[in-house]
């Protein structure tokens, strides 16, 4: 199946500081990746839509000058979070959706990041 | 959106069927539902999807009622290994953009 690649897998940072986690197609194109956050215990929530070539589309709630999107080509797309606090501290995922047809082709999830902020 | 409704929680034993029930009343004619299970602080795989037909893949069977209101998805032989987190999402949105909205999924236990 598609592979979908994220790093770093851990990364652990003081506050204030930015990080920025990466999201690759390793196999495929995709035109869409999204962006989820997930707490302890919790549901994966989503956070954007990244679209190639244009701006991230934020669920509402969500913080776009604190978590900066860029979908610069096809098979990458980043997550910056900017002056990190020890709340976002979390695990970010990212999926990406194959360039096919309106219905076909499912979503494929990177491993996940794993952001603590001390 | 249409949104899905799981048990929290269910049980099965290793070798037996593991059946996991969805409820979405509110699905839309072009909405397919799909099927993701997460194994602990692991991007979650996907499993399979489907729009109104029964679908069937080397890894599960999923079941979509008549009127699409519910599905359930069916682990033909549990493992131990299938214990974990299963997602039952309705897809969002009609343009290329749609988007996976995850509920609280059902966390299943496989008991040897």
């Amino acid at each position: 199946g598609a592979v979908v690649s994220q790093h770093p897998s851990r990364v652990i940072c003081k506050s204030g500081t930015s990080v920025k986690i990466e999201c690759r197609s390793l196999d495929f194109q995709a035109t869409t990746m999204f962006w989820y956050r997930q707490f302890p215990k919790q549901s994966l929530m989503l956070m954007a839509t990244s679209n190639e070539g244009s701006k991230a589309t934020y669920e509402q709630g969500v913080e776009k000058d604190k978590f900066l999107i860029n979908h610069a080509s096809l098979t990458l797309s980043t997550l910056t979070v900017t002056s990190a606090h020890p709340e976002d501290s979390s695990f970010y995922i990212c999926s990406a959706r194959t360039s096919g047809g309106l219905y076909t082709g499912e979503l494929f999830f990177g491993e996940g990041s794993r952001l603590t902020v001390l | 959106d249409a949104k899905t409704t799981q048990p929290p929680s269910m049980d099965c034993a290793e070798g037996r069927a593991a059946n996991l029930p969805c409820n979405h009343s509110t699905i839309s004619g072009n909405e397919y539902v799909y099927w993701y299970r997460q194994i602990h602080s692991q991007g979650p795989p996907y499993i399979i999807h489907g729009l109104k037909n029964n679908e069937t893949n080397e890894v599960a069977s999923l079941i979509i009622t008549e009127d699409r209101k519910s599905s359930t998805l069916i682990l033909p032989h549990a493992t131990l290994r299938d214990t974990a987190v299963y997602y039952c999402i309705v897809r969002v949105g009609t343009s290329n953009t749609g988007k996976l909205i995850f509920g609280q999924g059902t966390t299943l236990q496989v008991k040897p």
